[in-house]
């Protein structure tokens, strides 16, 4: 059963705009991970956020948590044609055996 | 290091066929799974291993699909009598403990005829 839901399903903006994603998700979790997809190929690991961390950074990508609304964002900040990909987030199954992933936000970055 | 690889990257098959997909996790990664890709269904769980602990199998869609793991690296993931409704590209991830980060392979696009 889907566990993360991301929105929107699909942003479109220019070069050096920021770019925010948000996930929703049920049931409790330990983490949270979002990763990139291009061409609908391999899965890039973008950042993992424990469920008792707020906030975390990696270069030009800012992941908040708030586990009390069940939510993640993803911002891209200044963002790029390298950009344009699909974003997933994906939290572990109630057996933490698996990732359980949502449909994605397609994002497209036009220069 | 080298990161996950599969084998093949395409794979066309005629429908009642059986298909092998290979998969060969990063080097000392405990845990492996195999997930599939489809239009329809997003991204979805198959199967999971961690070390010599029985497999988590509850994400496979029928008996036609089975996979084993040999001596806790190299896994590979058998469809057997292929559908069409079996196309998808079918994505391998391993990390190095329960829980950690997945890291996926390029993945293998199946397609039935």
């Amino acid at each position: 059963s889907q566990q993360g839901e991301e929105d929107p399903q699909a942003l479109s903006i220019q070069e050096g705009e920021n770019a925010t994603m948000n996930c929703s998700y049920k049931t409790s979790i330990n983490n949270l991970q979002w990763y990139r997809q291009n061409s609908g190929r391999g899965l890039v690991h973008l950042i993992l956020i424990r469920s008792n961390e707020r906030e975390k950074h990696s270069g030009r990508l800012r992941v908040t948590l708030d586990t009390s609304k069940k939510s993640s964002s993803l911002l891209i900040t200044a963002s790029r044609a390298a950009d344009t990909a699909s974003y997933f987030c994906a939290t572990d199954n109630q057996a933490g055996t698996a990732l359980i992933f949502g449909k994605g936000t397609t994002l497209s970055v036009s220069s | 290091g080298a990161g996950v690889s599969q084998s093949p990257s395409n794979k066309v098959t005629e429908k009642g066929k059986d298909v092998e997909l290979r998969c060969d996790p990063i080097s000392g990664h405990t845990a492996l799974y195999w997930y599939r890709q489809s239009l329809g269904q997003g991204l979805e769980f198959l199967i999971y291993f961690q070390g010599n602990s029985a497999p988590d199998k509850s994400g496979l869609p029928s008996d036609r699909f089975s996979a084993e793991r040999t001596g806790g690296s190299v896994s590979t993931l058998t469809i057997q009598r292929t559908q069409q409704e079996d196309s998808a590209v079918y994505l391998c991830a391993s990390s190095a403990l329960y829980g950690d980060t997945q890291y996926f392979g390029p993945g293998t696009r199946l397609t039935v005829l």
